[in-house]
């Protein structure tokens, strides 16, 4: 079954406390993004990479960093979460075609006290 | 820089009546425009998409939305909602042209559609 495959779904962390949410497709996709859902604001990218080891920022890529060693997968690291990255987040893949279809995976709601 | 105005954050309708979202656009030149829907505790799915030709396009699960570039308008419409149609919807916008190499969508507020019965 195609889809995409965040992990962990639902995280409780502390301020400071370094993490990373994963992030993998088995469509071969050489598109793969990262956004941030937050109640009045929408979808907004934080990072995206065109293929391996291209990466590059969104709108709203403080405080986060990508990598993309490998065409599948595409990790969001958070080196020292605080507060204002609370959120949902959603990682997203496409053929590379912008005409194309994007992939959701089902979200990772982040909280950090 | 491209935008997407969705004017209403919650819709209401009864289960079998019409429904109609809206969404207005702001881009240079004719866009890529997609309608997702978010289920609750899932991620988007693509309901349709609008490229060029046929201003009226017609999606998954009974769904159409017709581009009016007149009005920078592509609302979306259901003759008959059913109650499984209760998630938040999202308009999009994709560029005709990469920005460099970013051809992101850039997204909506969304509206939360609740169905009663």
């Amino acid at each position: 079954e195609a889809q995409v495959t965040q992990n962990p779904r639902y995280l409780i962390t502390v301020t400071g406390k370094k993490l990373t949410v994963t992030c993998s497709q088995n469509m071969n996709h050489e598109y793969m993004s990262w956004y941030r859902q937050d109640p009045g604001l929408g979808l907004r990218q934080i990072y995206y990479s065109m293929n391996v080891e291209v990466t590059d920022k969104g709108d709203v890529p403080e405080g986060y960093k990508v990598s993309r060693k490998e065409k599948r997968n595409f990790p969001l690291i958070l080196e020292s979460p605080s507060p204002n990255q609370t959120s949902l987040y959603f990682c997203a893949s496409r053929q590379g075609s912008r005409t194309g279809e994007l992939f959701f995976g089902e979200g990772s709601r982040l909280t950090v006290l | 820089a491209q935008s997407v105005t969705q004017p209403d954050i919650h819709i209401t309708v009864s289960e079998g009546a019409s429904l109609e979202l809206r969404c207005n656009y702001s881009y240079g030149a004719t866009p890529y425009l997609f309608w997702y829907v978010q289920s609750p505790g899932q991620g988007l799915q693509l309901l349709l998409k609008y490229f060029s030709g046929d201003t009226l396009v017609q999606g998954i699960k009974g769904f159409e939305a017709e581009f009016k570039r007149s009005q920078s308008s592509f609302n979306l419409r259901k003759p008959s909602v059913h109650w499984s149609d209760a998630a938040e919807y999202f308009c999009a916008v994709g560029p005709i042209v990469s920005n460099f190499g970013n051809e992101k969508l850039t997204f909506g507020t969304g509206t939360r559609l609740t169905i009663i019965p």
